[in-house]
């Protein structure tokens, strides 16, 4: 069953830690997501990467930077963790998103405190 | 920025009961999704609408693509608890290699 795993279900961290969270796809998949999902407010964009190596801002990456080493691994990093990064993390991967949708993690709730 | 903006945002209901979610925007998509939530778990997708006017079934779920490729519904007919959870749509606009998604509607089918 293809999927998408995310390193942690729960991460509770300090303000002022760096914090690493880790996605890894095993579907061959050349686009990879990360998105942050807060009550009333929906999905929203922190970053993307179309290729290895490459990432693109999305609608919030103030706070946020990210790795592509690999195909398969895509990383969000909080360089230095607020309070106001408390959120739920999701994770996905595509083929293509305008065909074939996003396949998600099942998210990491990080709690700052 | 293109936005999704979904109707109602909240909604409660008895098993047996059909029900209608809307997905507006002033923006024009290539294709628009559904996916649902279930709490602690990351969105699954349900369909994808490319062509305006579209109509797909998903056992008691119906999905409709506008003429105008602006809006979309999710209709539900006889719900049951099974069908409770967050149900989002999201689009795809133009060359853009994202989505956008909409804020959601959470749905409550009670037994």
């Amino acid at each position: 069953d293809v999927k998408v795993t995310q390193s942690s279900r729960y991460l509770v961290k300090r303000t002022g830690e760096k914090v690493f969270l880790e996605c890894v796809q095993d579907m061959d998949h050349e686009n990879m997501f990360w998105y942050r999902q807060d009550p009333g407010l929906g999905l929203r964009l922190i970053y993307f990467s179309y290729d290895v190596k490459m990432k693109e801002k999305g609608d919030i990456p103030e706070g946020y930077s990210v790795s592509r080493e690999k195909k398969e691994r895509f990383s969000l990093i909080l360089e230095s963790a607020s309070t106001n990064q408390t959120s739920m993390y999701l994770c996905a991967s595509s083929l293509g998103p305008e065909i074939y949708g996003y396949t998600f993690g099942s998210g990491t709730r990080l709690t700052v405190v | 920025t293109q936005l999704l903006e979904q109707s109602p945002q909240f909604l409660s209901i008895q098993e047996g009961e059909n029900l209608t979610v809307y997905c507006n925007s002033s923006s024009v998509f290539s294709s628009l999704q559904w996916y649902r939530q279930e709490p602690g778990e990351g969105p699954v997708l349900l369909v994808t609408v490319v062509t305006g006017g579209e109509v797909k079934k998903l056992k008691r779920l119906t999905f409709q693509f506008g003429d105008a490729r602006k809006d979309s519904s999710l209709h539900i007919t006889a719900a049951q608890p099974g069908d409770t959870g967050l149900y989002l749509c999201a689009g795809a606009a133009g060359s853009a290699r994202q989505l956008t998604f909409g804020s959601g509607t959470q749905l409550t089918v009670l037994p």
